[in-house]
């Protein structure tokens, strides 16, 4: 079945520093990738998502490429903020496949020092 | 657009009580979706409808977890005797079906979190 990984958290960072987010996905299909932010105390949301390959998705300053041949969809920020401290999560769903529940990585908690 | 909109937002209650927790989803959206969220086990997908039907409830953990959705616009997530280990947040999302570039995301709630004790 289909399946994201998610880098291991927290990741630590100090303000202003580069930021990347690994995530990997197995699919038997043609699946539209995602990432989600979730703040303390909130519900996720959409940050970004890419439904093709070779697409880059972008929000916020955080950009993301549909890589099809290395089976990634990695989380990148050139210079984190403290506001960006929160749980990101990767997920994929590939409905034309048949599979229209989305499949979410584990998350990863992002924490950013002043 | 309100956005999908649950109650309670917290909830406490003694073992062995009935917990409801409540959800309207977005207007148009013909997905629903209840998760549960834990430390231990993460985001955890208990069931899901389209059209108010549901569609797959192999998520739900025991017979105690009920879920109905009566009409486009509310959904309830229903848990009957209520355990310390169901202490959890509970959120809801919907969204609208489509497939490529129109694959809708989910659209989460706030959440409820509910503590059994």
């Amino acid at each position: 079945g289909d399946s994201v990984t998610q880098m291991e958290g927290p990741v630590t960072l100090s303000e202003e520093a580069f930021l990347t987010i690994n995530c990997t996905y197995t699919a038997t299909g043609y699946p539209s990738l995602f990432w989600y932010v979730q703040y303390p105390g909130e519900g996720l949301q959409l940050l970004l998502k890419a439904t093709k390959a070779d697409d880059k998705g972008s929000n916020k300053g955080f950009e993301a490429t549909y890589r099809k041949e290395t089976t990634s969809f990695h989380l990148e920020k050139g210079s984190v903020q403290v506001s960006d401290s929160a749980v990101y999560f990767c997920a994929l769903s590939d409905p034309a496949g048949g599979s229209y529940i989305p499949t979410f990585g584990r998350g990863t908690s992002l924490i950013v020092h002043p | 657009d309100a956005g999908v909109i649950q109650s309670p937002r917290h909830e406490v209650t003694e073992m062995g009580q009935e917990v409801t927790l409540r959800c309207k989803p977005i207007s148009g959206h013909d997905y629903l979706f209840w998760y549960r969220q834990t430390m231990m086990r993460g985001l955890e997908l208990l069931i899901y409808f389209n059209n108010n039907v549901p569609i797959d409830d192999s998520g739900m953990p025991e017979d105690r977890f009920s879920a109905k959705m009566p009409n486009a616009s509310f959904s309830t997530l229903k848990i009957q005797p209520s355990e310390p280990r169901d202490s959890a947040v509970y959120f809801c999302a919907s969204s609208l079906s489509g497939t490529g570039e129109f694959n809708s995301p989910l659209h989460f709630g706030n959440g409820t979190r509910l503590t059994v004790t």
